[in-house]
This record gives C-alpha cells, structure tokens and sequence, in this order.
C-alpha cells in the first residue's frame, strides 16, 4: 500500500528536550516536505526537500533541522523544543515533474511542548 | 508569492442539505488549485483539483468545485452532505510554473448534523 508514515503520532515532551520525528514515504517520491497546522492558519510549510540531500527553508523554519540522506526518509529534528512548537505537523511527499501532481500526506503526529 | 483565503471558519449544515465552501485565492503567477478533506484524527487527503480545461472539477465522495478566474475563487460544494462529510476541509494553490509548493488557507470545518 502506498503510504506515508511518521513516527511517533503523538508525542508529549518538555521545552529543551532534543526529539525528532521520523517520516518515511514508499511511493519513490522525490519531493518531501513538513508541515504544521494550527488553528485558523492552515498548514504552514517547515521545510521541504527536492532530493537527496537537497532541502530548503519553508515559510516558518526557525527552531527547525531536517535532513534527506536516503529517498525514502526525511525526519524533522527539533533540537530545543520551545511551547510555540506545540502544533500537529504532517509530512508529505509527491513526484517532480509531472503538472499538478498530488500531495501525499501522514497521518499527523501531535507535539506538545511544557 | 500566494495567498489563499477560506471565508467561512465554520459550517453548520443539516444532513441532506446542500454544502458551498468558499475558497478565494491571490498570486501573481498562473497556479492549480486543489481542495484537501481533513477526516477527524487523519491526515489530509485530495478531495479534487483543477488543473486546466473545464472549470466545474468532480471530485472523490459527490464533491465538486468550480473555477472563476475573473473571481480568483475555487468553490467547493456538494448537494447533499451526509453525516460522514463531517470534517475540515483546506483550500490550496500551487504555481504551474516551477516546484512543489501548497499554500494553503486557514480551513473550514464543517459540522453536519443529523
């Protein structure tokens, strides 16, 4: 089955405290990005990724690292994690190329941040 | 840069009534439009999208949008919702141009009630 998965789903942790959150995508899809959605303003683009090793700055990058070594996964690493991080992030993935391709979204993996 | 507005940030609709999701976007570039359903703890999943060609779009589920150029707007609608339409529904561009990007708007919840 086609999917895309992230790990954890939810996750509960304290400001400071290094976590990264796992995305894995079996479609062979070049381009990956992460999302956050907050109430009333949509998802809002992290980062994205055109390849391996090949990523760039969304519309809201601070407090953020990412990392593409392998096609397949692109974690997010939050390395002092601070309350305005509390979100629902989505990762997502899709081919290049071809006009109007669709977007792939995980499941969702709700952080929280004390 | 775009930018995409989704009037209503709440739909109260009576099962078997009719549902309009309004959608209004700005860019200075040509861009597809697309139309994201949000089911209650899932991730996003593509409900239709407009590419070229006829400006009425089906979609998945009964769903189907209209195009208006003129308007910058991307209507969503259904004539007959059901209690399972219950959901958040995301309105999002991306530029025909070059890359991969989704901006999305703010969302609308719809509330169907039996």
């Amino acid at each position: 089955e086609a999917q895309v998965t992230q790990n954890p789903r939810y996750l509960i942790t304290v400001t400071g405290k290094k976590l990264t959150v796992t995305c894995s995508q079996n479609m062979n899809h070049e381009y990956m990005s992460w999302y956050r959605q907050d109430p009333g303003l949509g998802l809002r683009q992290i980062y994205y990724s055109m390849n391996v090793e090949v990523t760039d700055k969304g519309d809201v990058p601070e407090g953020y690292k990412v990392s593409r070594k392998e096609k397949r996964n692109f974690p997010l690493i939050l390395e002092s994690p601070s309350p305005n991080q509390t979100s629902l992030y989505f990762c997502a993935s899709s081919s290049v190329g071809t006009q109007g391709n669709e977007q792939y979204f995980g499941p969702g993996t709700r952080l929280t941040v004390t | 840069a775009q930018s995409v507005t989704q009037l209503d940030s709440q739909v109260p609709v009576f099962e078997e009534a009719p549902v309009e999701l309004r959608c209004n976007y700005s860019s200075s570039v040509s861009v597809y439009l697309f139309w994201y359903v949000q089911y209650p703890n899932q991730g996003l999943q593509l409900l239709l999208k407009y590419l070229s060609g006829s400006t009425l779009v089906k979609g998945i589920n009964g769903f189907e949008a209209e195009f208006n150029k003129s308007q910058t707007s991307f209507h969503l609608r259904k004539p007959s919702v059901h209690i399972s339409d219950t959901a958040e529904y995301f309105c999002a561009v991306k530029p025909r141009a070059a890359g991969n990007k989704l901006t999305f708007g703010g969302g609308t919840r719809v509330l169907v009630k039996p």
